[in-house]
């Protein structure tokens, strides 16, 4: 079965500091995606980045980054030097046994809680 | 492009009513997506169209909900009767898929519908 696990339902970080969210994966396809979709508190849920399961290079953008690692199934996002703006819920997300990037499992959600 | 579009934003209706939520996908994405999000059960899939076709349609809960999708630029979610536990925020998503059902682009989700039932 197809199962995105974020272990961690809530943290909370003073501005500045570096915070990681962990995202774990159970899938039999070999072709897959892996998403983080963002949802501040007004609602919307903000496309932050994809990876598909042949490219396990790390990311960068900005204060973003994203670790791939295929061996222990986990994708887990990092960022640097937070700020009060990255406030938000982060959910982690699996394509549902393809590579349709809209057939999407998700995690239960990280809220992340940046105190000024 | 404005994005997805949904209407209602937000909806409060009686246990038994009929309540139809809608959605204006991005022009050009031929594949659209409507999700339910509670608290018990998170984000889940409800049903999946390709071309204004129903695809999926595993994750719809009950036979009191249905889908369509008349034409490339509408879809809508129809609940009827509807109950307390619809209540919940349903979202729609897009995404360009291509032939092989690989994504060409990620989905792209829309403000949501925050359905109450009361």
């Amino acid at each position: 079965a197809q199962k995105v696990t974020q272990a961690q339902t809530e943290i909370s970080v003073v501005e500045k500091e570096d915070v990681t969210l962990d995202c774990v994966y159970e899938t039999r396809d070999t072709t897959y995606y892996l998403f983080w979709y963002k949802q501040p508190p007004s609602g919307e849920l903000v496309f932050l980045i994809r990876r598909n399961s042949f490219d396990e290079q790390n990311e960068i953008s900005g204060r973003y980054s994203w670790n791939f690692q295929k061996s222990t199934s986990s994708f887990n996002f990092t960022i640097t030097a937070s700020q009060v703006v990255d406030s938000a819920v982060y959910f982690c997300a699996l394509t549902k046994g393809s590579s349709n990037t809209g057939k999407l499992i998700f995690g239960q959600g990280t809220t992340l809680q940046v105190k000024p | 492009d404005a994005g997805v579009i949904q209407s209602p934003r937000h909806e409060v209706t009686e246990m038994g009513q009929e309540v139809t939520l809608r959605c204006k996908p991005i022009s050009g994405h031929n594949s659209l997506f409507w999700y339910r999000q509670t608290m018990m059960r998170g984000l889940e899939l409800l049903i999946y169209f390709n071309n204004n076709v129903p695809i999926d349609d595993s994750g719809m809960p009950e036979d009191r909900f249905s889908a369509k999708m008349p034409n490339a630029s509408f879809s809508t979610l129809k609940i009827q009767p509807s109950e307390p536990r619809d209540s919940a925020v349903y979202f729609c998503a897009c995404a360009s898929i291509g032939e092989w059902g690989v994504g060409d682009t990620e989905a792209f989700f829309g403000q949501g519908t925050r359905l109450t039932v009361v």
